[in-house]
């Protein structure tokens, strides 16, 4: 299994539809996982964390199970500003070792 | 509240060129980062530094040298470009490692001619 795999999609929704993301990732001594948002010619920038008993924030809701290796990404109500490519991240190892990001999902949401 | 600085935005180079992509943050972390990402593509570490005077190579170093004499800069070296370097460049920094926040610069977009 690869560190960290995600469906590159697109995914093209509709406005106003119920969207899911997962990623899998290969060390299952992982302890923090996040996702991070890019939109197109920017910057990533962190979304949100995923803990072990979930994370809600507003429509988006993170999940992590740990016997599948894999976290989930939920958007509810998805908007036309959700338009981007989301990243997930996980840990390398455990120690100084820089986290790995995943190629990304891209997600077009649509009027 | 800069953040993470990163200077040029867009520079063109001729095959063999040599330049340095500056990047400065002034959060005071000790982790700082270069990635590349090429179109379509995601990140990949180039080099990182979890503090001053400590470097380590990433996935694809090749053709790059890094230096961290301060916290603050962390500049990014390309000896000698060639096509395969035609990329976005993102400096990044954190706090720590395992579990902090990555903060990104706003990207260097580089292409060699």
């Amino acid at each position: 299994r690869k560190e960290v795999e995600q469906d590159p999609g697109p995914f093209n929704v509709p406005e106003g539809a119920t969207v899911a993301f997962n990623c899998t990732y290969s060390n299952s001594a992982s302890q923090s996982f996040f996702w991070y948002r890019q939109d197109c010619r920017k910057e990533p920038k962190l979304l949100m964390s995923v803990y072990s008993s979930g994370n809600e924030d507003g429509r988006f809701t993170a999940q992590l199970n740990r016997a599948s290796q894999y976290i989930s990404l939920l958007i509810r109500d998805s908007k036309l500003s959700d338009s981007a490519t989301y990243l997930c991240v996980v840990p390398k190892q455990q120690g100084n070792t820089p986290l790995v990001f995943g190629k990304g999902t891209r997600l077009s949401v649509i009027a | 509240n800069a953040g993470v600085t990163q200077t040029p935005k867009f520079r063109i180079l001729k095959i063999g060129q040599s330049m340095t992509l500056q990047c400065t943050q002034d959060m005071n972390h000790n982790y700082m980062y270069w990635y590349r990402q090429d179109p379509g593509m995601g990140l990949k570490l180039i080099y990182y530094s979890v503090g001053a005077g400590i470097t380590d190579k990433g996935e694809v170093p090749n053709g790059y040298n890094v230096s961290r004499s301060t916290t603050e800069d962390f500049p990014l070296r390309l000896e000698l470009a060639a096509p395969s370097q035609t990329s976005v460049y993102f400096c990044a920094s954190s706090l720590g490692g395992d579990g902090n926040t990555i903060y990104f610069g706003e990207g260097s977009w580089l292409t060699v001619v």
